[in-house]
């Protein structure tokens, strides 16, 4: 079975700050993709990265893929009370294979 | 109207009964999954199905069983609900394994 871990689990800062959550492997992904939910519905995607090293922005949010596409991470440029919720990675090995889902990470903005 | 709905949106049910989770989409997608959350362990896969006469086993399916009555219908059973089956489920389609959408849950309280 392959292993995503996120961390931090939980964080909570004020807004403004800045933040960084990882979503760390010892498997090799195809593909890796970041999801954002809210509390009483389901995940949303974010962003999907491909290449090993590559860097995505989304507005105030920057994604990178490690050159060896085993580990990930997502900054968060001052934080808004809208960035509020739990962020999961997703790890796709390719082929016929399933997408694996990291731990999570709850964020919680303080206005 | 939402791409992937789910009924019931909550559920409460005692000790060995059986209930069943329904999952209907009108994005055209072959694929459909079930998963389960739970605090502190991210998203598990239950069952995946890649078109209507393709059922498989993921990663927790044990007491449970699934039914892909049509391209848009991907149903889950409880045979036998048991307390340690309380979780948030949710139901979600892809067209490829990089973007799933997710339907807005089930929350199922097993007493």
């Amino acid at each position: 079975t392959q292993l995503l871990e996120q961390s931090p689990q939980f964080l909570s800062i004020q807004e403004g700050e800045n933040l960084t959550v990882y979503c760390n492997s010892s498997s090799v992904f195809s593909s890796l993709q970041w999801y954002r939910q809210e509390p009483g519905e389901g995940p949303v995607l974010l962003v999907t990265v491909v290449t090993g090293g590559e860097v995505k922005k989304l507005k105030r949010l920057t994604f990178q893929f490690g050159d060896a596409r085993k580990d990930s991470s997502l900054h968060i440029t001052a934080a808004q009370p809208g960035d509020t919720g739990l962020y999961l990675c997703a790890g796709d090995s390719g082929g016929y294979q399933k997408v694996t889902f990291g731990t999570g990470t709850k964020l919680q903005v303080i206005p | 109207d939402a791409d992937v709905t789910q009924t019931p949106r909550n559920r409460i049910t005692k000790t060995g009964k059986r209930i069943m989770l329904e999952c209907s989409q009108t994005k055209g997608h072959d694929r459909m999954y079930w998963y389960r959350q739970d605090p502190g362990l991210g998203l598990r896969l239950i069952y995946y199905s890649f078109d209507v006469k393709d059922i498989n086993k993921g990663e927790i399916s044990d007491g449970y069983s699934v039914s892909r009555q049509a391209q848009a219908k991907f149903s889950l059973s409880l045979e036998s609900a048991i307390p340690n089956q309380t979780a948030l489920y949710f139901c979600a389609t892809s067209e490829n394994q990089e973007t799933q959408y997710f339907g807005p849950g089930t929350r199922l309280l097993v007493l």
